[in-house]
């Protein structure tokens, strides 16, 4: 099994739309959650953190399931701007290091 | 942003020559690390270095060897490498709380690297 697992998508949406993105994860011992986005041929950069309590930021929402081990992220009234490849990241296992999902690919339409 | 920088920015070498790759962080993080990106695939972490000591390593080639002479800056040697370590090199750094938390990493542009 994946330490993080991730749909590859692509999830081709509307502008407009509310798209939501799931991601499991493999060690619970893992403390530290995160979104992160991609842009093609880009650097990774940090979308939000995950906390346990779930959080908003804007458009987006993020959603911890410590008991499923699972992760969400929640678009709201997407704009062509929110194309993109949305990561997973998680600690695993307790370490410093992140691990990495293979990422989800949106594509918002006109 | 230039939070955390790479030089050079894209590369092409032939599988005997010897070049190292070059980050910088102007974050004030006690934490750096080296990431490979292949096509189609997540990334893969090969180096990570924690108050300037290697605390990590995933059983990365020995054509790969890091260097980080200090804490804003990172190397990574390469030597005799293949072409299948053509892919983006990304470095990035975080503030490295301890006891087994992780913070946010912050990355640099990354060094696309093309090995003919």
């Amino acid at each position: 099994r994946k330490e993080v697992e991730q749909d590859p998508g692509p999830f081709n949406v509307p502008e407009g739309a509310t798209v939501a993105f799931n991601c499991t994860y493999s060690n619970s011992a893992s403390q530290s959650f995160f979104w992160y986005r991609q842009d093609c041929r880009k650097e990774p950069k940090l979308l939000m953190s995950v906390y346990s309590s779930g959080n908003e930021d804007g458009r987006f929402t993020a959603q911890l399931n410590r008991a499923s081990q699972y992760i969400s992220l929640l678009i709201r009234d997407s704009k062509l701007s929110d194309s993109a490849t949305y990561l997973c990241v998680v600690n695993n296992g307790g370490r410093r290091a992140l691990t990495f999902g293979s990422g989800t690919r949106l594509q918002v339409q006109p | 942003e230039t939070g955390v920088t790479q030089t050079p920015r894209h590369l092409v070498m032939g599988m005997t020559n010897k070049k190292s790759l070059k980050c910088e962080q102007h974050l004030g993080h006690n934490a750096m690390y080296w990431y490979k990106q292949s096509a189609k695939k997540p990334l893969e972490l090969m180096f990570v270095y924690s108050l300037e000591e290697r605390v990590e390593n995933n059983s990365v080639p020995s054509r790969f060897s890091p260097e980080c002479p200090n804490s804003s800056h990172l190397f990574l040697h390469l030597h005799t490498l293949q072409p299948e370590d053509s892919a983006l090199y990304l470095c990035a750094s975080s503030q490295d709380p301890g006891q087994g938390a992780a913070d946010t990493q912050y990355f640099g542009p990354g060094t696309r690297l093309t090995v003919l």
